[in-house]
């Protein structure tokens, strides 16, 4: 079975400071890789994804994810962190399995509050 | 903890039938619940804010006549898929977010495969 850790529930950094958000999943395949960032009353908002090719994935927002595969993770990194980032974010594996049309299993970590001090 | 219950984790159904979704906070309240629908190799998208005893919000492009939501209580959120196609074929999850605590975490149901036949 897939899944995800977040090891980090909560995280603060300085704006300014750089962030790395930590991810690992298990999963017997190749994943999509997914992280998405959540602001209080909103909806899920993609920040980017992986599903094969380069490792370093660059995504909305000056965020940017490295998969490894030796070590499961795919972390989340932001060389400036802004205080509009404070949010909340999740990483999320998928199944790159084929399906015709029944969708692919996502599995969600338990996500990290990120709280930016100014 | 926390945990948001999604039912059921699969369903197959015939074309034009109708299938309903469940999604529960079991230990917390949440007026607001949110709807996801995950197509394969895409990420997921919002497809509807689940507003307890109000109508939800349709993101744009989502049908409200298809996908039905009903949130009667603080702790049941439904959605409905109404005269399924295969092509409403998807993966659908729902999200909770407990009312009671500022800034509180979101969780997530197990999520729903459905397919249609």
């Amino acid at each position: 079975a897939q899944s995800v850790t977040q090891p980090d529930i909560h995280i603060t950094v300085s704006e300014g400071a750089s962030l790395e958000l930590r991810c690992n999943y298990s999963y017997g395949a190749t994943p999509y890789l997914f992280w998405y960032v959540q602001s209080p009353g909103q909806g899920l908002q993609l920040l980017l994804k992986y599903f094969s090719g380069d490792t370093l994935v660059q995504g909305i927002k000056g965020f940017e994810a490295e998969f490894k595969r030796s070590q499961s993770s795919f972390n989340l990194r932001k060389p400036s962190v802004h205080w509009s980032d404070a949010a909340e974010y999740f990483c999320a594996v998928g199944s790159l399995s084929a399906s015709t049309g029944g969708g692919n299993k996502l599995t969600f970590g338990t996500g990290t509050q990120l709280k930016v001090e100014l | 903890g926390a945990v948001v219950s999604q039912h059921p984790s699969w369903v197959i159904c015939k074309s034009g039938t109708s299938v309903k979704i469940e999604c529960r906070s079991l230990d917390f309240q949440a007026t607001t619940m949110f709807w996801y629908r995950q197509f394969p190799k895409q990420s997921l998208m919002l497809m509807a804010t689940s507003n307890e005893g109000s109508k939800a919000t349709y993101e744009q492009g989502v049908e409200k006549d298809k996908f039905l939501i009903n949130h009667a209580s603080l702790t049941l959120s439904t959605l409905t898929v109404t005269s399924a196609h295969p092509e409403d074929s998807s993966f659908y999850i729902c999200s909770a977010r407990d009312q009671l605590i500022v800034g509180g975490k979101a969780f997530f149901g197990q999520g729903t495969r459905l397919t249609v036949v």
